[in-house]
């Protein structure tokens, strides 16, 4: 069965500075990686994914990740936080194996602070 | 539609009452899916939908859960004899098919609370 690990609840950082939340995942095969965002009583809005190619993925909003297979990561970074980056962000695999659901990890909410 | 739509986006209700939540999913989008985010929690997986049929129902809590979706369009989550374990944010998401690795886009959910 796949699964997806963030191991921080909550990630402070001050506004400005790199900010980085990490994800590991457990899939046989290769994976279909995803980050998603949410913002309070919204829903979860698409980050960037990670197929096949590059291991570092660009996507919304100047975030980027990092695929690497050998450490089964796909840690999600940003050079420069805004305060307005701070929400929930979740991981997310995709078993290329079979069936169309995503495995969510349990979330980390960023705090990024002036 | 622009986005993925859900009604109502609050429901209460009181125990043992049925529910029925509806998402109308991106015009075009052939999967449909349904999860369940409780307070705190990452996101539980419900069910799948490919067009009408749904081949994949293996997140469905109990048998008092289920779902249907008509027309490739509107999907509709219905709870009966709702418990307070219930109780949590039912989130809908649409994908297109075609591509591989197509992002799920979601709804803003419907936050349901059984007293």
């Amino acid at each position: 069965a796949q699964s997806v690990a963030q191991p921080e609840d909550q990630v402070n950082v001050a506004e400005g500075n790199p900010l980085t939340v990490k994800c590991t995942y457990s899939v046989s095969g290769n994976p279909y990686l995803f980050w998603y965002v949410q913002y309070p009583n919204r829903g979860l809005q698409f980050l960037l994914k990670y197929i096949t190619g590059d291991n570092l993925v660009k996507g919304s909003y100047g975030f980027e990740a990092e695929f690497n297979k050998s450490q089964t990561s796909f840690h999600l970074k940003k050079p420069s936080a805004l305060v307005s980056d701070s929400a929930l962000y979740f991981c997310a695999v995709r078993d290329r194996g079979g069936g169309n659901k995503l495995t969510f990890g349990t979330g980390t909410q960023l705090k990024v602070e002036l | 539609g622009a986005g993925v739509s859900q009604s109502p986006s609050n429901k209460v209700t009181e125990k043992g009452k049925d529910v029925e939540l509806r998402c109308d999913p991106i015009s075009g989008h052939t999967a449909l899916y349904w999860y369940r985010q409780r307070l705190g929690q990452g996101l539980e997986f419900l069910i799948y939908f490919q067009g009408n049929s749904a081949p994949d129902k293996s997140g469905l809590p109990s048998d008092r859960f289920s779902a249907e979706r008509t027309g490739e369009s509107v999907s509709t989550l219905t709870i009966q004899r709702t418990q307070q374990e219930d109780s949590a944010v039912y989130l809908c998401a649409s994908s297109a098919q075609g591509q591989v690795g197509q992002p799920q886009h979601f709804g803003d959910g419907t936050r349901l609370s059984i007293l």
